[in-house]
């Protein structure tokens, strides 16, 4: 495609259930990130890959959180048991190379809210 | 760990004038990366501009350029001949070993 698609842009979860949420990178992108951005505030990093390796889940709050790139290409982030402070915007972003300097490119997000 | 603060939440700018949005941030690393990105409403984010740590030259893409200060860690954007289409939320952001810190935003209004 020609930029970072993600679905579902919105979702509804009751707490305590489970939610999983997909990105498709640009075609051919080596990297790839996961963001939550809270309502105000700033993308805080989760976790990243290059390729099918996960080289840095720091940023994963809890381990509810789960992700995972198995053939390099689409990514699914996964939530269980959903809590109210998991409400937020998760972004997808991927690029091209690797390295700091590579230009990220975000796909819409999902809007994800838990009651 | 890297740490980015956008000290100012709102800024305000007539079409065609000059604004600067202010960045500062703090790492214990010697090679790093700095960007803005741009947030429109409801819209994707997008790379306005990226300096590269060990340039001592200001980036420039067209309207936008920076003022990177490194001792003083401060990395400006600044817009000038503002359009109302630069109307946005604009972060300030690092990238050291992979990880990318992002500012919490400065939202931009143009007024015509």
């Amino acid at each position: 495609g020609a930029g970072v698609s993600q679905s579902p842009r919105y979702k509804v979860a009751k707490r305590g259930q489970d939610v999983a949420l997909r990105c498709d990178p640009i075609s051919g992108h080596v990297s790839l990130f996961w963001y939550q951005q809270a309502l105000g505030q700033g993308p805080e990093f989760l976790t990243y890959f290059q390729n099918e390796a996960q080289l840095d889940k720091s940023g994963l709050p809890s381990d509810r959180f789960f992700a995972e790139r198995p053939e390099g290409s689409v990514s699914t982030l996964k939530i269980q048991r959903t809590q109210q402070e998991d409400s937020a915007v998760y972004l997808c972003a991927s690029t091209q190379a690797l390295g700091d300097q590579e230009t990220q490119y975000f796909g819409p997000g999902t809007r994800l809210l838990v009651l | 760990a890297q740490t980015v603060t956008q000290s100012q939440p709102e800024m305000s700018v007539q079409e065609a004038e000059t604004v600067t949005l202010s960045c500062t941030y703090d790492t214990s690393e010697s090679d790093y990366y700095l960007f803005w990105y741009k947030q429109p409403p409801s819209r994707q984010m997008i790379l306005v501009i990226r300096q590269e740590a060990y340039k001592q030259q200001n980036a420039t893409e067209n309207r936008f350029s920076v003022n990177f200060q490194k001792a003083a860690k401060s990395f400006s954007l600044k817009i000038s001949d503002s359009q109302l289409g630069d109307a946005a939320m604009y972060f300030c952001a690092t990238a050291v070993a992979g990880k990318s810190t992002f500012g919490d935003g400065t939202t931009l209004t143009v007024k015509p």
